[in-house]
């Protein structure tokens, strides 16, 4: 089954600890991406990556990393978590095409929070 | 990008057409008019997009403008289980998405 896969689901921890939460998608899709949702503010983009070892931040990278070494796996790392942190986040994936009107295929979503 | 505007709720009876409209006067020639749907806090999932002219899937039909200003998504047969934030986007490319805040539509029993 085609699909977008993040892991863990829901994840509590603590101010300054080092996390990543891991996406993988199964589509051969060069374009990845992931999102932050906040109540009230909608889902805002946080880095993408047009192909492998292609990186671009998106509209609230602060406090975020990426990699992309295979073309596959999309992790988000957040090297010191804060409280602000707290959110709901989405991974996404979809083909480049020439055209570029291929449509986004999102993860299930993370839910964090930091204490 | 564009942007758009949507209302922020609306109600629908269940088993009627669901019309949700959308604004993107800004839109440019290039940029593709997307829908997506999100029920409770799970990933968004697409619905349909077009560039021009009206398009139809199995899911829902979409409506542009010949101006390409508005648009409007059709959910002909609304059922319960379509109550979700709809999302439309003005975009010439997936990492160019700027989604806003959505229609939240209830379908009612």
């Amino acid at each position: 089954e085609a699909q977008v896969t993040q892991n863990p689901r829901y994840l509590i921890t603590v101010t300054g600890k080092k996390l990543t939460v891991t996406c993988s998608q199964n589509m051969n899709h060069e374009y990845m991406s992931w999102y932050r949702q906040d109540p009230g503010l909608g889902l805002r983009q946080i880095y993408y990556s047009m192909n492998v070892e292609v990186t671009d931040k998106g509209d609230v990278p602060e406090g975020y990393k990426v990699s992309r070494k295979e073309k596959r796996n999309f992790p988000l790392i957040l090297e010191s978590p804060s409280p602000n942190q707290t959110s709901l986040y989405f991974c996404a994936s979809s083909p480049t095409d020439s055209s570029y009107n291929s449509p986004l295929h999102f993860g299930n979503g993370t839910r964090l929070t930091v204490t | 990008d564009a942007k758009t505007t949507q209302p922020p709720s609306m109600d629908c009876a269940e088993g009627r057409a669901a019309n949700l409209p959308c604004n993107h006067s800004t839109i440019s020639g290039n940029e593709y008019v997307y829908w997506y749907r999100q029920i409770h806090s799970q990933g968004p999932q697409y619905i349909i997009h077009g560039l021009k002219n009206n398009e139809t899937n199995e899911m829902a039909s979409l409506i542009i403008t010949e101006d390409r200003k508005s648009s409007t998504l059709i959910l002909p047969h609304a059922t319960l289980r379509d109550t979700a934030v709809y999302y439309c986007i003005a975009a010439s490319g997936t990492y160019k998405y700027i989604f806003g805040t959505g229609t939240r539509l209830k379908v009612l029993a």
